[in-house]
């Protein structure tokens, strides 16, 4: 059974950029959590979509958002980008009625 | 605030000794308690969890305790192998939810 894959794993952008990144879930997953990690602040919750729609949000600018797809597949958009937002960005997807998630390998955003 | 905290950074063990990591959390909301492992460059790996119904729960090498008066969980690995080494993240969360809590993580390094 294939993995949480994520795309691309790797991204350097200049301030002011915006990015989009990708996230394809375990086949059968309905949700997916994004999670921002940095070396001060650790693991951050972003948000977790659940068949198409928004059902929690964490504690980040709106310049952070995501969607997610009638296939489960997600995605998320950070505009107006500051050098804070660099990280390493995780996706994790679940069966959406327990706290279980399986993480991707992430993508390493770095803005210059 | 951080809610869960990891007040060891860094562990080192012997090889066959016992590992325990600790996690302390402050919001007795949380009513499920995961360990996740991360290697550099991948995501976290799910390990362990437990409901706040339990005390214990057992996995192969892997135990873990749930002090809910003190709030306070652990994780042992017993015995210790050098493939263990990595970092170790405690997370909670409340009600069945996706959202995750993580703490800060603890460096575990298991020498030959």
């Amino acid at each position: 059974k294939a993995g949480v894959t994520q795309t691309p794993r790797y991204l350097i952008k200049t301030r002011g950029q915006q990015v989009t990144l990708s996230c394809s879930p375990i086949s059968g997953h309905r949700s997916v959590s994004w999670y921002q990690q940095t070396p001060g602040q650790g693991l951050q919750f972003l948000f977790e979509y659940f068949s198409e729609t928004q059902r929690n949000k964490g504690n980040f600018p709106g310049r952070f958002s995501g969607r997610q797809f009638s296939n489960s597949r997600s995605e998320m958009n950070v505009s107006t980008l500051e050098l804070g937002d660099s990280a390493l960005y995780l996706c994790a997807s679940g069966w959406g009625g327990s706290s279980e998630q399986f993480f991707g390998p992430g993508t390493r955003l770095t803005v210059l | 605030d951080q809610q869960v905290k990891q007040n060891s950074p860094s562990l080192s063990v012997q090889e066959g000794r016992i590992s325990i990591l600790n996690c302390d959390y402050t919001n007795s909301m949380f009513d499920y308690f995961l360990w996740y492992k991360k290697y550099p460059a991948e995501g976290p790996t799910f390990l362990i969890s437990i409901s706040s119904i339990k005390d214990k729960n057992e996995d192969g090498r892997f135990t873990v305790f749930l002090n809910k008066s003190a709030k306070h969980l652990s994780l042992h690995i017993v015995p210790s192998q050098p493939g263990d080494s990595a970092v170790y993240f405690c997370a909670a969360s409340q009600g069945g939810s996706e959202k995750l809590v993580f703490g800060k993580g603890t460096k575990l390094t298991v020498n030959p």
